[in-house]
């Protein structure tokens, strides 16, 4: 359902410094994870995936790290620019699934 | 590559009309879409899969009568939103998923809708 005044958590860091999002996922089904970017009034924009026989996935300054033990996700971004600006989401899936299921959101914030 | 597109990206309208949302995948094959809603500071809630030619699936508590979905072909979906009103205003966000079976989901910039 909808959560009324619902608050996203918010991480603020400092520019030039490095960032970590973390997500907890419930469905130990779950074998495909990504990350997305979402700035205001946009769409989602995908920034990197990974599939559950992986623990860790590069891209260009950022890091996907998957704790399949404890159902945790962290999206690591290196050197913080404003441009990160943004809310990050989770998403999950099965292996020829059909729906992804997002978690709530992360709200970056960069301060110059 | 991979880019999905939404029209309109906004929309006005008075309460007890229509609304027609165009998605479109410009370079790619989607047999699968994905209708999305999105209220502020809220996460993306599924509305319906949208396969090409066949009938939309929808979610729990999502109006099919309300919310008409047609994907007549691999690169074009549409969302109606059937007598709208002011608790139909929102965000709404399509997404495709390529024909290649890979299960990354592209989203489009997505369409702000406002019933008066």
């Amino acid at each position: 359902g909808e959560s009324v005044g619902l608050h996203l958590p918010t991480l603020s860091v400092q520019e030039g410094d490095n960032s970590i999002i973390n997500c907890a996922y419930s469905n130990s089904a779950s074998d495909y994870f990504i990350w997305y970017k979402q700035e205001s009034g946009k769409g989602p924009q995908f920034i990197i995936d990974i599939r559950s026989n992986m623990d860790k996935r590069q891209g260009q300054r950022v890091t996907v790290l998957l704790n399949k033990t404890v159902k945790h996700l962290s999206l690591q971004i290196a050197a913080t620019q404003p441009g990160d600006s943004a809310v990050y989401f989770c998403a999950e899936n099965t292996l020829g699934g059909n729906k992804l299921t997002f978690g709530t959101g992360t709200q970056l914030k960069v301060e110059l | 590559g991979a880019v999905v597109s939404q029209h309109p990206s906004w929309v006005i309208c008075k309460s007890g009309t229509s609304v027609k949302i165009e998605c479109r995948s410009l370079d790619f094959q989607a047999t699968t879409m994905f209708w999305y809603r999105q209220f502020p500071k809220q996460s993306l809630m599924l509305m319906a899969t949208s396969n090409e030619g066949s009938k939309a699936t929808y979610e729990q508590g999502v109006e099919k009568d309300k919310f008409l979905i047609n994907h007549a072909s691999l690169t074009l979906s549409t969302l109606t939103v059937t007598s709208a009103h002011p608790e139909d205003s929102s965000f709404y966000i399509c997404s495709a998923r390529a024909s290649w079976g890979v299960e990354t989901q592209y989203f489009g910039p997505g369409t702000r809708l406002l019933v008066l």
